[in-house]
């Protein structure tokens, strides 16, 4: 089965970057979506493909994905994006996997 | 507005049956393959089923193979999850959703609020 490895956490001074990355085998070959999911909340899509986002998501929110690895980046952080992150990715024999998730603590 | 409220959730015995309902609304549900994911308490998202328009294909994890079955009523805009021989790691809160690709293969972009379901004696 196809695994996405997180790091269980990310912390993060308000207005700087925060950089989540996402391991998975050769997982640059394939189409990563990022999820933002707030405590008692459903996730909510923030990146797909990639790198596109969804209208309503601030362009602080960006994407990239080679190799072995995706990344999130959270540019100008704001105390609002504390969340847990999740990346998610369709494969042909796992069928739909997400990540271990990480939390992201704003400092 | 695009709208998937999840109903059926709640306190089962093990072994015991459930039906998750999922009511859509706001777009053309019969165009869309549609999933449910779940989150046990504290844990992450892990994707348990997802079913093609027009009910033909389905696809399961394998810890809810011959126990969980998804279905569909496109007359009704309706999703479900029919749980059987449920498990006390079954505890999680089950969201239904939309995948945004025709092909199934793609990412979710609408979501439910989540129904949770617990198994326990």
């Amino acid at each position: 089965s196809y695994v996405l490895t997180q790091p269980p956490s990310v912390s993060v001074a308000p207005g700087k970057t925060a950089r989540i990355t996402c391991g998975g085998n050769n997982i640059g070959s394939k189409r990563v979506h990022w999820y933002q999911q707030k405590p008692g909340q459903a996730p909510v899509l923030v990146i797909y493909y990639d790198t596109d986002r969804p209208s309503g998501i601030p362009e602080r929110f960006s994407g990239s994905n080679s190799g072995n690895t995706a990344t999130l980046t959270i540019s100008r952080v704001e105390a609002g994006d504390e969340a847990d992150y999740y990346c998610q990715v369709w494969d042909n024999t796992s069928d739909h996997v997400f990540g271990t998730g990480t939390k992201v603590t704003v400092l | 507005e695009v709208q998937l409220v999840e109903s059926g959730g709640g306190l089962v015995q093990p072994g015991g049956s459930l039906r998750l309902s999922c009511a859509v609304s706001g777009f053309t549900f019969s165009s869309h393959w549609m999933t449910w994911v779940r989150q046990a308490p504290g844990k992450g998202l892990e994707w348990v089923a997802n079913i093609k328009q027009a009910g033909s294909e389905k696809y399961y994890v394998d810890s809810v193979k011959g126990r969980f079955t998804i279905s569909r009523d496109n007359t009704k805009n309706s999703l479900y999850l029919q749980m059987n021989s449920l498990r006390p790691e079954d505890t999680a809160v089950y969201y239904c959703a939309r995948d945004a690709l025709v092909a199934g293969t793609g990412y979710f972009d609408y979501w439910g609020q989540g129904a949770l379901v617990t198994v326990s004696s």
